[in-house]
């Protein structure tokens, strides 16, 4: 059964730093995009991050420069370092497989509050 | 960045009638490649999103046939034509023809039952 698993939400004051994790079974990371998106409480969705074929990188502007999106492909997980947290970075935090141009994989999300 | 933009924002529809949300985009979705990547995604509520139809008009699989996807260029158009109580949540459209230097949701269509 192909799933993704998010873990590492939590409680972090402003200021502070969390690392999200993403287990995959029954696809392979490396062989897809892999992006996070998040949804604020009672709002719409937004994407984050992106990694890519190379492990090529790409942000959505309200998080570059304090976010890092990683994978370890011997683990087949994906990881998403969050750094300077904000309150605005309140959100739960899904992690999305790519194809076709679309996020046609969720995971059930991690919540992070700021 | 390509902004997405929803109507309506709320859908009250009576059980067994149609619905129908519009999508339209700031800037054309038709990639270089010949495609156009607009998909429709389903959120439940307590749930992750669930992508519907990708490309514009292709249902994933398990993806009820009451679900259809039409539009080209910047105006597309989600129909079910007999609303079901399963049906009820919140419905967004995504544009994937930035992939993999961005992707942008529309704010959402919160469709309800009468």
């Amino acid at each position: 059964d192909v799933q993704l698993v998010e873990s590492g939400g939590g409680l972090v004051q402003s200021g502070g730093s969390l690392r999200l994790s993403c287990a995959a079974s029954g696809f392979t990371v490396s062989s897809n995009y892999m992006s996070w998106v998040r949804q604020a409480p009672g709002k719409g969705l937004e994407w984050v991050s992106v990694i890519y074929y190379g492990d090529d990188t790409s942000y959505a502007d309200s998080v570059k420069g304090r976010f890092t999106i990683s994978r370890d492909k011997s683990k087949n997980m994906v990881f998403l370092q969050m750094n300077s947290l904000r309150p605005e970075d309140t959100a739960v935090y899904y992690c999305a497989g790519e194809g076709s141009g679309t996020f046609y994989m969720w995971g059930q999300g991690t919540l992070v509050t700021v | 960045d390509i902004v997405m933009t929803q109507t309506p924002l709320s859908s009250p529809v009576t059980l067994g009638q149609p619905a129908s949300i519009s999508c339209r985009s700031s800037q054309s979705l038709v990639h270089s490649d010949g495609n156009t990547y607009l998909s429709w995604l389903q959120q439940r509520p307590g749930q992750p999103p669930r992508l519907l139809i990708y490309k514009v008009s292709n249902r994933l699989s398990g993806v009820p046939d009451r679900f259809s996807g039409s539009g080209a260029g910047t105006d597309f158009t989600l129909k079910i034509s007999r609303v079901e109580a399963e049906d009820v949540g919140v419905y967004y459209c995504m544009q994937g023809t930035q992939s993999p230097h961005g992707y942008s949701f529309g704010q959402g269509t919160k469709l309800e039952i009468k």
